[in-house]
């Protein structure tokens, strides 16, 4: 059965540093999306994105973070300068198109960013 | 602003009892729902979903959840939950946009714990 996967598993950075987070969407799937889950605390959306262009973000997708899907095959989650706060699982996830079958999105194993 | 409340943090229950987790969502449109878990040190995987139709819907592994409207609610059931049913429980919503694509909004999760 086809799976998102994500890589790094585990990233450690320091603070101020850039991150890219790297993640294959299914590949017939057409919608992809970043979200993140700090410790303890739910699971947010980031960032939505169909079309080589974003079609939503949340406040928490500042200036900070950037989205790329520079190829066929992978899309990418960068942090341009990271802080402590951006400590957090991040997951992606894809869906595959129009109607019904959009709404149901499958996730990757995530990638968990530690900030130091 | 939509939102999704998980009423039970963390739940403890011996092998054979009983589950019912309670979710409840406040959004007066249409809505899509999830119920997405995640066992330990793995990823969301999608247990249920409801898009239309009959309200009781039933997922993998033994699990259903009923959609009632008129309380903005969609409980997980289990008759008889096993051990390896230990895992962490979210419920979502989905946040139709124009285009036909969206984002998830999930609840806290609750942690379920089953003893043998």
């Amino acid at each position: 059965e086809p799976e998102v996967t994500q890589t790094p598993s585990h990233q450690v950075t320091q603070m101020g540093q850039e991150v890219i987070l790297r993640c294959v969407p299914i590949s017939n799937h057409l919608y992809f999306y970043w979200y993140r889950q700090i410790l303890g605390q739910k699971v947010e959306f980031l960032v939505s994105f169909y079309n080589n262009e974003i079609s939503e973000k949340s406040e928490i997708f500042d200036d900070q973070f950037s989205v790329e899907r520079p190829d066929g095959s992978n899309f990418t989650l960068k942090i341009r300068s990271t802080k402590l706060e951006d400590s957090a699982m991040y997951f992606c996830a894809s869906s595959r198109g129009q109607g019904a079958s959009s709404y149901e999105q499958y996730f990757g194993p995530g990638t968990r960013l530690t900030v130091t | 602003a939509q939102s999704v409340s998980q009423h039970n943090h963390h739940v403890i229950l011996s092998e054979a009892a009983s589950l019912e987790l309670g979710c409840n969502y406040s959004y007066g449109g249409t809505v899509n729902l999830f119920w997405y878990v995640q066992y330990p040190g793995q990823h969301l995987q999608l247990l249920l979903k409801y898009f239309s139709g009959d309200p009781l819907v039933k997922g993998i592994k033994g699990f259903e959840a009923e959609f009632i409207k008129s309380k903005f609610s969609f409980n997980l059931r289990k008759p008889s939950v096993q051990w390896s049913d230990t895992a962490e429980y979210f419920c979502a919503v989905n946040a139709p946009l124009s285009g036909g694509y969206n984002k998830l909004i999930f609840g806290a999760g609750t942690r379920l714990a089953v003893h043998p």
